[in-house]
C-alpha cells in the first residue's frame, strides 16, 4: 500500500515552460486536492476533485489546469510557467471533508 | 477566509505544555489539525467534527467550541518529537475542501 505517490520529487523550468505534476493513490479515495505551499507559508488549495470527472478550483487556480479520468490519477499541469509558481506542491486525497488527509511526498519546482 | 492560528511561533523547554488556537470568521462543521517537520509532508494529528466529543491521543489532545468558532490544541509534557509546524483546517458543512491556517511554529529544546 503506497498510499499516495507524487513524481517528480524535483523540478526547474524556464520562463514560459509547460509541465505535468503527477499524483497517484492506492486506498480507493474520491477526494483528491492539489496544494502549494511557498517558503514559511500555510497551504494553499490550487484544485480539488470529488470524483472521476469532477474537478472544481480552489482558492489559487490561476495558471494550472487539472483531470481526473480515474479514481487513483489527478495530475495538474503547469502552462506557461512563471516564476510566481516557484513552491512545493502537495497532493492529497481523502474519504471526504470529514476523514483525514493524505499527503504525498511534494514535488519541488523551481522556475527560473 | 483563512482561519488564524495562535501563537505564530512559540519556544518550549522539553516537558513543557504548549496550547495552540485556531480561529474562523466561519461557523465551521470540521477542524483538522495537521503536523509538518520541515521538508516533509503535513502529518494528520486528529479530526473534530461539529457536535463530536473532543478527541485526543497520548498526549495530544484538542478542542472545538463551535459557538467561538474556534479550536485549541494541546500538547502535554511536550518531547523533542513535537517540534515543528502546526496546522489547522477548518471545513464548513456542505463544502468538500478545507481551508487551512496561518501555522504555528513549534520549537522543543532540551
Amino acid at each position: 500500500n503506497a498510499g499516495v505517490t507524487q513524481t517528480p520529487k524535483f523540478r526547474i523550468l524556464k520562463i514560459g515552460q509547460s509541465m505535468t505534476l503527477q499524483c497517484t493513490q492506492d486506498m480507493n479515495h474520491n477526494y483528491m486536492y492539489w496544494y502549494r505551499q511557498d517558503p514559511g507559508m500555510g497551504l494553499k488549495l490550487i484544485y480539488y476533485s470529488v470524483g472521476a470527472g469532477i474537478t472544481d478550483k480552489g482558492e489559487v487556480p490561476n495558471g494550472y489546469n487539472v483531470s481526473r479520468s480515474t479514481t487513483e490519477d489527478f495530475p495538474l499541469r503547469l502552462e506557461l510557467a512563471a516564476p510566481s509558481q516557484t513552491s512545493v506542491y502537495f497532493c492529497a486525497s481523502s474519504y471526504s471533508q470529514q476523514y483525514e488527509q493524505y499527503f504525498g511526498p511534494g514535488t519541488r519546482l523551481t522556475v527560473t | 477566509q483563512q482561519p488564524v492560528q495562535s501563537p505564530q511561533a512559540v519556544i518550549l523547554r522539553e516537558g513543557e505544555d504548549a496550547v495552540i488556537n485556531c480561529s474562523s470568521s466561519k461557523a465551521l462543521y470540521s477542524v483538522h489539525w495537521y503536523r509538518q517537520k520541515h521538508g516533509e509532508a503535513p502529518v494528520f494529528l486528529m479530526i473534530l467534527l461539529k457536535g463530536g466529543e473532543q478527541k485526543g491521543h497520548e498526549k495530544i489532545s484538542a478542542s472545538f467550541n463551535e459557538k467561538k468558532q474556534q479550536s485549541s490544541l494541546y500538547l502535554t509534557a511536550s518531547q523533542l518529537s513535537y517540534s515543528g509546524t502546526y496546522f489547522c483546517g477548518t471545513g464548513d458543512f456542505g463544502n468538500e475542501k478545507l481551508t487551512f491556517g496561518t501555522g504555528t511554529r513549534l520549537t522543543i529544546i532540551p
